[in-house]
């Protein structure tokens, strides 16, 4: 099955710091989200990007399916955006089913 | 608009006890997904239902676990018996399978002792 990789996996930020958040994908994608799983471990959804590039506020995603990857950027960061951020994808193989597999994650850590 | 709705948030149940989790999609959303977190496999999917049919139940680990979708409303993910490596956070998630964007419920946190 496709292969989802993200880096770093943990991340300590002071707050105000910009950060780029990857993700790599082994094959083509129908559907590329990033979730937010936050303390509570609430999956709220950021963006769904398979292509192109989408800003809302201060985070903005890329995603460049021709080469495999996307970016999540937050900028001026704040404690609220703490939690471990998720990148999934759904293989354009075997397309229609939907399913998407989950990467391990970018831990964010933003300190006062 | 409600999102997806779980229930219950936390369920603690002893081994070999029968748990029921419970799973109602948003309004109009035409597929639902069954996914299971733990520290050690992260985020894993179980089954998918399209239009209330179960359509692909191979991430299910093992024949203790079954899960329902009687109307396109309402759902469950059923373990019986339970076991303490079942402990996990249970997602429940839908999407509109003309837009692809999945919607995750706050999930069920099951402790078996």
């Amino acid at each position: 099955g496709i292969q989802v990789e993200q880096s770093p996996p943990d991340l300590i930020l002071q707050e105000g710091a910009n950060s780029t958040l990857r993700c790599n994908f082994s094959d083509s994608v129908n559907n590329l989200q990033w979730f937010h799983q936050n303390p509570w471990g609430q999956l709220i959804n950021l963006f769904y990007i398979p292509s192109g590039t989408k800003q809302n506020g201060r985070l903005s995603a890329t995603t460049v399916a021709t080469e495999r990857y996307s970016l999540l950027y937050i900028s001026s960061s704040q404690t609220t955006d703490s939690g471990v951020y998720f990148c999934a994808v759904e293989s354009a193989v075997g397309a229609g089913s939907y399913q998407l597999t989950f990467g391990k994650g970018t831990k964010l850590s933003v300190i006062p | 608009d409600a999102g997806v709705i779980q229930s219950p948030r936390h369920e603690v149940t002893e081994m070999g006890q029968e748990v029921t989790l419970r799973c109602k999609p948003i309004s109009g959303h035409n597929s639902l997904f069954w996914y299971r977190q733990t520290m050690m496999r992260g985020l894993e999917l179980l089954i998918y239902f399209n239009n209330n049919v179960p359509i692909d139940d191979s991430g299910m680990p093992e024949d203790r676990f079954s899960a329902k979708m009687p109307n396109a409303s309402f759902s469950t993910l059923k373990i019986q018996p339970s076991e303490p490596r079942d402990s996990a956070v249970y997602f429940c998630a839908s999407t509109l399978t003309s837009t692809y964007e999945q919607y995750f419920g706050p999930g069920t946190r099951l402790t078996v002792t």
